[in-house]
């Protein structure tokens, strides 16, 4: 079946300016992450949805920063007034969420964002 | 709280050398444990998981077991090859806190021929 898709696969874009980051997940995965990596580091965790619960955005580092999910499905992640230091890998992930075992996380291809 | 700690890198390696990637993790309650790869230029990937202690987790000629006792997930392979270079991610899951993972920083390692 589909993996996890997100576009675009590369984005530039100018300070200043507000882009928008797609991610279609797995059918009938409730559970979708963002994630932030920057240049040679690690995972950065952003923001957590899990079926109609309120999203965990414990991990966005500003207000710039904001995701919806819609009819449980799509998400979109908007960095408004972006800076410089928002250039990294934006990775998007799903996972199935039934009870009982332990299920891993499919990860999308990201979404290369450059800020110039 | 919950939290993995990864063996620090970049590993270099001939080839048919012999790997580990050391992983230890904290958890409050029973977590499941997982190693993910990225490739350069790609996404991550499931490498292998293991949900319970004493658990081992094999792919690709990679193996790791879920030892509670030390909290440890170490990664191994006999005999690395150089489509094995990539940034190996050591990862939990605890059912008892919700569906957020946690993952370590990333190991980077190269083969060499």
């Amino acid at each position: 079946g589909a993996g996890v898709s997100q576009s675009p696969s590369n984005k530039v874009t100018e300070k200043g300016k507000d882009v928008e980051l797609r991610c279609d997940p797995i059918s009938g995965h409730t559970a979708l992450y963002w994630y932030r990596q920057s240049l040679g580091q690690g995972l950065e965790f952003l923001i957590y949805f899990q079926g109609n619960s309120a999203p965990d955005k414990s991990g966005l580092p500003s207000d710039r920063f904001s995701a919806e999910r819609t009819g449980g499905s799509v998400s979109t992640l908007t960095i408004q007034r972006t800076q410089q230091e928002d250039s990294a890998v934006y990775l998007c992930a799903s996972r199935f969420s039934g009870t009982g075992g332990a299920y891993e996380q499919y990860f999308g291809p990201g979404t290369r964002l450059t800020v110039t | 709280g919950n939290s993995v700690t990864q063996m620090e890198g970049p590993v270099t390696l001939s080839e048919e050398a012999f790997l580990t990637i050391n992983c230890t993790y904290t958890a409050t309650g029973y977590p499941s444990l997982f190693w993910y790869v990225q490739y350069p230029g790609e996404g991550l990937q499931l490498l292998l998981k293991a949900t319970k202690a004493d658990d081992k987790g094999s792919n690709k000629g990679f193996e790791a077991t879920y030892r509670k006792e030390t909290t440890s997930f170490h990664l191994e392979k006999g005999s690395v090859q150089v489509s094995d270079s990539a940034v190996y991610f050591c990862a939990l899951s605890d059912l008892v806190t919700g569906n957020q993972f946690y993952f370590g920083t990333g190991t980077s390692l190269t083969v060499i021929p």
